[in-house]
């Protein structure tokens, strides 16, 4: 089972609010992402980090900002909600093996985020 | 860019076998992915395949490689009710980020 943890798992909360999503794993990979998903949809990479101090956007456009400055810990953050940010969130991490590519990806169950 | 393609839907019997496919883009991924998402749930890694493999077996699971083609498929022998879910195909893409497929959502009928 993986060790990666996301919370909340559910959170309704009102336009113009400041939130963070809290996301930690145990596993020590250097490696973590955060992917926005509508339900039955695919999944957009919308953040990723390298290992401490390293933030990347990623393929689809957020107004979420992530920090890491521990390894284990990869928190995103919306400074004023809106109903558009309405989705589910999912964090994961992964461990680089050099030329052999990743590991797997371990995936939290993710936060399903409602703006009202 | 890369990009990573799976058909939306597909409907099996109970017991028949399933089988889903993906195809791709980027030739140079180490590792190929299926993952399984039920619903409200995060994803789970059901099974991996190495990019020198042909093939790889797992109980019920068998995933085929074809790489001339940029083609994978996930086949599921003996489906059952259980395995209703979406399944995503995924492959390391530039700077090892995974790229994921749309999901396959698997809906298995009596």
């Amino acid at each position: 089972e993986a060790d990666i943890y996301q919370t909340p798992r559910y959170l309704v909360i009102g336009t113009g609010k400041k939130i963070t999503l809290e996301c930690s794993q145990t596993m020590g990979h250097d490696k973590m992402y955060w992917y926005q998903q509508d339900p039955g949809m695919e999944l957009h990479l919308i953040h990723y980090s390298y290992g401490v101090n390293s933030t990347e956007k990623g393929d689809l456009s957020s107004e979420s900002t992530v920090s890491r400055i521990r390894t284990e810990h990869f928190p995103l953050t919306l400074e004023s909600a809106r109903p558009s940010h309405t989705s589910q969130y999912l964090c994961a991490s992964s461990e680089y093996r050099g030329t052999q590519g990743d590991t797997e990806a371990f995936f939290g169950q993710g936060t399903r985020l409602t703006v009202v | 860019g890369e990009d990573v393609e799976q058909s939306l839907f597909l409907s099996v019997r109970e017991g028949d076998s399933s089988v889903i496919n993906c195809t791709y883009t980027d030739s140079s991924s180490t590792y190929l992915y299926w993952y399984k998402q039920e619903p409200g749930a995060g994803l789970q890694l059901l099974t991996y395949i190495f990019s020198n493999m042909d093939m790889k077996q797992d109980q019920r699971l068998t995933v085929l490689l074809n790489k001339k083609d940029k083609h994978l498929s996930l086949r599921i022998a003996d489906t059952q009710t259980g395995d209703s879910a979406i399944y995503f195909c995924a492959l390391s893409g530039g700077y090892n980020k995974l790229i994921f497929g749309a999901g396959t959502r698997l809906a298995v009928h009596p």
